[in-house]
């Protein structure tokens, strides 16, 4: 069975900082991992995905995230955020033997920028 | 295209009543899913449907019905409504072929059941 962690339930930071959000994930089989962003009141979007190939992935709004297949690790960053990046970030994992849809997410990251 | 769209937006039941959300994507969409979000859990897989006439259960499918009579539409039953089903419910669809795995989501639908 596969889960996803999120470390860090809520991130506050100042804008034009960087930052992080860190996600585990645990897997026996290969899998395909997404990060999706949640603004209030809203659906959820895709940031980025990483299927295959480069570790570092690089998405919408200026985030990237590395896969570390090591560590089990997709952590999200971005070297400089302004105060619209604030919102619910979500880490996901679907696993290959079922096609990707099946996909497991982890329970949020709030991300609040403050002025 | 209007992407994915759910209705209500909101609603409010008590304790006992069924209903229906509705969900309908007009991207041509094989895959369609049903999750619920609860503070602190992130979203759960409620049921999901790889096609027309094909429907599966996710992680916490108890007191809720699917069916998918069409590509397009993708209903999700509530039969008795209880407070624990009180949360955000949204509705997820995916195509397959693309090889791309990425989920579109609704806009959702809040529900509280008194």
């Amino acid at each position: 069975a596969q889960s996803v962690t999120q470390l860090d339930s809520q991130v506050p930071v100042f804008e034009e900082a960087p930052v992080e959000l860190r996600c585990n994930y645990s897997s026996s089989v290969s899998v395909y991992l997404f990060w999706y962003v949640q603004y209030p009141n809203q659906g959820l979007q895709l940031l980025l995905k990483y299927l295959s190939g480069s570790t570092l992935v690089k998405g919408i709004n200026g985030f990237e995230a590395e896969f570390n297949k090591s560590q089990t690790s997709f952590h999200l960053r971005k070297p400089s955020v302004h105060i619209s990046d604030t919102a619910e970030y979500f880490c996901a994992v679907s696993d290959h033997d079922t096609g990707g849809f099946k996909t497991i997410f982890g329970a949020g990251t709030r991300l609040f920028v403050k002025a | 295209n209007a992407g994915v769209t759910q209705t209500p937006k909101f609603q409010v039941l008590k304790t006992g009543q069924s209903m229906t959300l509705q969900c309908a994507q007009d991207m041509n969409h094989e895959y369609m899913s049903w999750y619920r979000q609860d503070p602190g859990m992130g979203l759960r897989l409620i049921h999901y449907s790889v096609g027309a006439g094909i429907t599966d259960q996710g992680e916490v499918p108890n007191g809720y019905n699917v069916s998918r009579s069409t590509t397009e539409d993708f209903p999700l039953r509530l039969l008795s409504a209880a407070p624990s089903q009180t949360s955000v419910y949204f509705c997820a669809s995916r195509d397959p072929g693309q090889g791309a795995y990425e989920q579109y989501f609704g806009p959702g639908t809040r529900l509280t059941v008194t």
